[in-house]
């Protein structure tokens, strides 16, 4: 079966620190892949997906994920995090028509 | 633009009580999926709705059945409750059975059952 890991299960940083999650999946044929963001107190949120073309996605609010198919990772980065950026993180594969989401990463930024 | 409403927000049911969530999707999107968030988890995909029928199912039981209407809105119901299905319930659309892109989620639905 299909999955999704995230090997941070918690990450604290100080603002202008950079970022990067892990994201792994187990299926070998073609996907979708996408990174959420639940911010505190709101809904799921599309941060970037990658379709296919350019293995370097970039997001919303300077995020950005790199694809490397030879590795099966999808992770995320950020160059300088943000107060703001305190929430939680989820990498998603779309195969045929259902997300496999990963069990997330919640990220806390110190001011 | 309304983006993906779910009502209601909380629920608190007893266990073998039944249990439906109802879900309208973003404006333009005809495709619904619903996913169960347990606590400390990432979603858990049940199943999704285009052109009212059942189109792809995740591993849940029978117990968990769903409806869409002519209007895209989708219903999700849970039959014969267990404290196991409490968690927050997902709404999300898309167009076109989700081909094109991401899915656009709801606030979703708190369901508590003791």
């Amino acid at each position: 079966a299909q999955s999704v890991s995230q090997h941070n299960h918690h990450v604290i940083l100080s603002e202008a620190a950079s970022l990067e999650l892990g994201c792994n999946y187990s299926y070998g044929g073609t996907v979708n892949l996408f990174w959420y963001v639940q911010y505190p107190g709101q809904h799921l949120q599309l941060l970037l997906k990658y379709f296919s073309g350019d293995p370097l996605v970039k997001g919303i609010k300077g995020f950005e994920a790199e694809f490397i198919k030879s590795k099966f990772s999808f992770n995320l980065r950020k160059p300088s995090v943000q107060w703001s950026d305190t929430a939680e993180y989820f990498c998603a594969v779309k195969r045929r028509r259902a997300l496999t989401f990963g069990s997330g990463t919640r990220l806390q930024v110190q001011p | 633009d309304a983006g993906v409403t779910q009502s209601p927000t909380h629920l608190i049911k007893t266990r073998g009580q039944q249990v439906t969530l109802r879900c309208s999707p973003k404006s333009g999107h005809d495709t619904v999926s619903w996913y169960q968030q347990a606590l400390g988890q990432g979603p858990q995909f049940i199943f999704q709705y285009y052109e009212e029928e059942e189109r792809q199912r995740g591993n849940f039981p029978d117990r968990f059945s769903g409806h869409q209407f002519p209007n895209y809105s989708s219903e999700l119901n849970v039959n014969a409750l267990l404290l196991g299905d409490s968690a927050l319930y997902l709404c999300a659309s898309s167009p076109k059975l989700g081909v094109a892109g991401g899915e656009f989620f709801g606030p979703g639905t708190r369901l508590t059952v003791l």
